[in-house]
């Protein structure tokens, strides 16, 4: 069964600071790796998708790779603002077509 | 609609009642999935459908949980029964299909069921 771990848990950085998340998976057969972003009492809204023979994903501000033969992925945010204040969520597809997720990472980035 | 509309986005229940919870995907979507979050916990697969196949029901965690998906498109989470247990956000994602795999998986906004 498919484990993914996501750590720091919570982290609070002061703004301007570029941010750091890391997520590992267990089984490093995964079809993609998606990363969402989850504020409170919301759904989640998807943020980058990285396919399993990509090596990383730009959006904006926001950097996602993937190492799939070692089970990791980072999320890089830079220069935080108070407005990335949420949870992230990273998630990997199997070959079953089903999400796995991470319990995520809380962040506040304080002004 | 532009995204996934799940509705009701809060239900309070009574235990030993049924619920029904609605999820429209993305038109043109074949995947369907639902996903329950509880408090302090990650998310929980419960049941995926694509197209006309059968779905995977292998996450339902008991037979008080079932879900239908009509035409392929709206599909309901029916819960019977309900314990407190139950309480948690009910999420519904979609996405397209592309060769044999999903690609990008998108939510809605949840259903919030409290049982009391």
């Amino acid at each position: 069964k498919q484990e993914v771990t996501q750590i720091p848990a919570a982290l609070s950085v002061p703004e301007g600071e570029n941010l750091v998340l890391n997520c590992s998976f267990t089984d490093s057969a995964i079809y993609n790796l998606q990363w969402f972003r989850q504020d409170p009492g919301k759904g989640l809204t998807s943020l980058l998708l990285i396919q399993s023979s990509q090596r990383e994903q730009t959006s904006g501000r926001l950097n996602a790779s993937l190492d799939k033969s070692s089970g990791r992925s980072t999320l890089y945010i830079a220069a935080s603002q108070p407005g990335d204040s949420a949870t992230y969520l990273c998630a990997v597809k199997d070959g079953n077509n089903r999400l796995a997720f991470g319990k995520g990472n809380q962040v506040v980035v304080i002004p | 609609g532009a995204g996934v509309s799940q509705s009701p986005s809060n239900k309070v229940t009574e235990k030993g009642k049924d619920v029904e919870l609605r999820c429209d995907p993305i038109s043109g979507h074949t995947a369907l999935y639902w996903y329950r979050q509880s408090l302090g916990q990650g998310l929980e697969f419960l049941i995926y459908f694509q197209g006309n196949s059968a779905p995977d029901k292998s996450g339902l965690p008991s037979d008080r949980f079932s879900a239908e998906r009509t035409g392929g498109s709206v599909s309901t989470l029916t819960i019977q029964r309900t314990q407190q247990e139950d309480s948690a956000v009910y999420l519904c994602a979609s996405g397209l299909r592309q060769g044999n795999m999903n690609t990008e998986a998108f939510f809605g906004q949840g259903t919030r069921l409290t049982v009391v």
